[in-house]
């Protein structure tokens, strides 16, 4: 059983449009992420919820919104898309989401193209 | 920025030889972790090292943690071609809420 799961794996898309991404872990973890990775492998965090509340959210465009319908799901909506906004996005959990050094488990991650 | 920079960015090593890798840091942190992530694969967690750890062990690995010199390092003996992947460290800084990603090292044992 895949613990964290995000769907699609692959997207190409064309600029301007909109478009998300679904994540679901089934650990019972309260805290779930969203890092991006371009592509020289530099993995950011985007956003950051615990139990359905939002508590870190980076600089990021506000293009981007996550929206977590519970605390199993974090997807992750993108408007507008831009050509820069091509790489990879990983959804990811942990049990604890304080930096007390509780492990992250990562999904497989969703290949965004945008063109 | 990023928190962690691992050196070297890359390294070939034959199949059996041990495999080291480095991690920098620039603020104070609770712990440090290493992850490993294969080529098209999310990261998967290795190990864990406290701050008032100086090492630790799990199979093949071997972790340093130096926090007068905000560094660590990854050892693993005895590599196989199983290993080549990039290998990660992650610092959780003191007083914030997230964990922060080195550079990543990524590392190709030749069978």
């Amino acid at each position: 059983d895949t613990a964290v799961s995000q769907t699609p794996k692959y997207l190409v898309t064309q600029m301007g449009n909109d478009k998300s991404i679904k994540c679901e872990q089934n650990l019972g973890h309260d805290t779930m992420y969203w890092y991006k990775q371009d592509s020289k492998k530099f993995l950011k965090i985007m956003f950051s919820y615990n139990n359905k509340e939002l508590i870190i959210n980076e600089t990021v465009p506000n293009r981007f919104s996550p929206k977590s319908p519970d605390k199993a799901h974090l997807n992750l909506h993108i408007n507008s898309l831009e050509l820069g906004d091509s790489a990879v996005y990983f959804c990811a959990s942990s049990q604890e989401g304080r930096g007390l050094g509780n492990t992250i488990y990562f999904g497989e991650g969703s290949w965004l193209t945008v063109v | 920025s990023q928190q962690g920079e691992e050196d070297p960015q890359a390294l070939s090593i034959q199949e059996g030889e041990n495999a080291t890798m480095n991690c920098s840091y620039k603020t104070s942190i609770n712990n440090l972790q290493w992850y490993r992530q294969n080529s098209g694969r999310g990261l998967v967690h290795l190990i864990l090292i406290r701050s008032n750890e100086r090492e630790k062990h799990s199979g093949r690995l071997r972790v340093t943690l130096d926090t007068s010199k905000k560094s660590s390092s990854l050892l693993i003996t005895a590599s196989r071609a199983a290993d080549t992947a990039s290998y990660f460290c992650a610092t959780d800084d003191w007083g914030y809420q997230k964990v922060t990603f080195g550079t990543g090292t990524k590392l190709q044992v030749i069978p």
